[in-house]
């Protein structure tokens, strides 16, 4: 199974701040990377897939990088909405794995 | 707008059963892979289970393989998860989710509690 690592495991940032997010495999997975967001009591929402691209309605803020191993999301200015656990997923084979998450609060 | 509903959970002791369904509505659900994600109490989100837009593959984590079973059907937009041979460590919210390439929509989840 590939394995999916994200740090950190929480942080804690500003309003306005930039906010990077790492999720590393245990082996390559080209770009079938995506990216979840998830707030206490609620079902995770999908942000972006393919690496890099958006979900429809996901605001611009949001935005991912990389291919192979290693993957950021960046959040370019955190808003108040943007605190919840965000998780890396990688589909490039089954079993689908999921990083453990990233909590992220806001300072 | 894309809607997924799953019902079916509940407490159940171990070695016991019980069907999960998950009601697809605002899109094509017969073009569309589907999986179920599970979600233990605090922790982190496990994938469990997909079932190909026809039926005609399927795939399970090796935690469920032999014990739990994704069926679908189309005629009545619905997936299925069948869980047999429960057991405590299986207690969590289960997800109806849609995938395609990868996982766009999910349901609210419904609870399964194994507990004696």
């Amino acid at each position: 199974d590939i394995q999916m690592t994200q740090s950190p495991s929480s942080l804690s940032a500003s309003l306005g701040d930039r906010v990077t997010i790492t999720c590393r495999a245990s082996q390559g997975i080209s770009n079938y990377l995506a990216w979840f967001q998830q707030k206490p009591g609620k079902a995770p929402k999908s942000l972006i897939y393919d690496a890099s691209r958006l979900q429809s309605g996901v605001p611009s803020k949001f935005s991912g990088s990389g291919s192979g191993t290693d993957f950021t999301l960046t959040i370019s200015s955190l808003q108040p909405e943007d605190f919840g656990t965000y998780y890396c997923q990688q589909y490039y084979s089954f079993p689908w794995t999921f990083g453990q998450g990233t909590k992220v609060e806001i300072k | 707008q894309v809607q997924l509903v799953e019902s079916g959970g509940g407490v159940v002791q171990p070695g016991r059963s019980l069907r999960l369904s998950c009601v697809a509505s605002g899109f094509t659900f017969s073009t569309y892979g589907m999986h179920w994600v599970r979600q233990t109490p605090g922790q982190g989100l496990e994938w469990v289970a997909v079932i190909w837009y026809d039926g005609g593959n399927k795939y399970y984590a090796d935690s469920v393989k032999g014990r739990f079973t994704i069926s679908r059907d189309n005629s009545k937009n619905t997936l299925y998860l069948q869980l047999n041979s429960l057991r405590v460590e299986d207690t969590a919210v289960y997800y109806c989710t849609r995938g395609g390439n990868s996982i766009d929509y999910w349901g609210q989840g419904t609870l399964v509690t194994v507990s004696s």
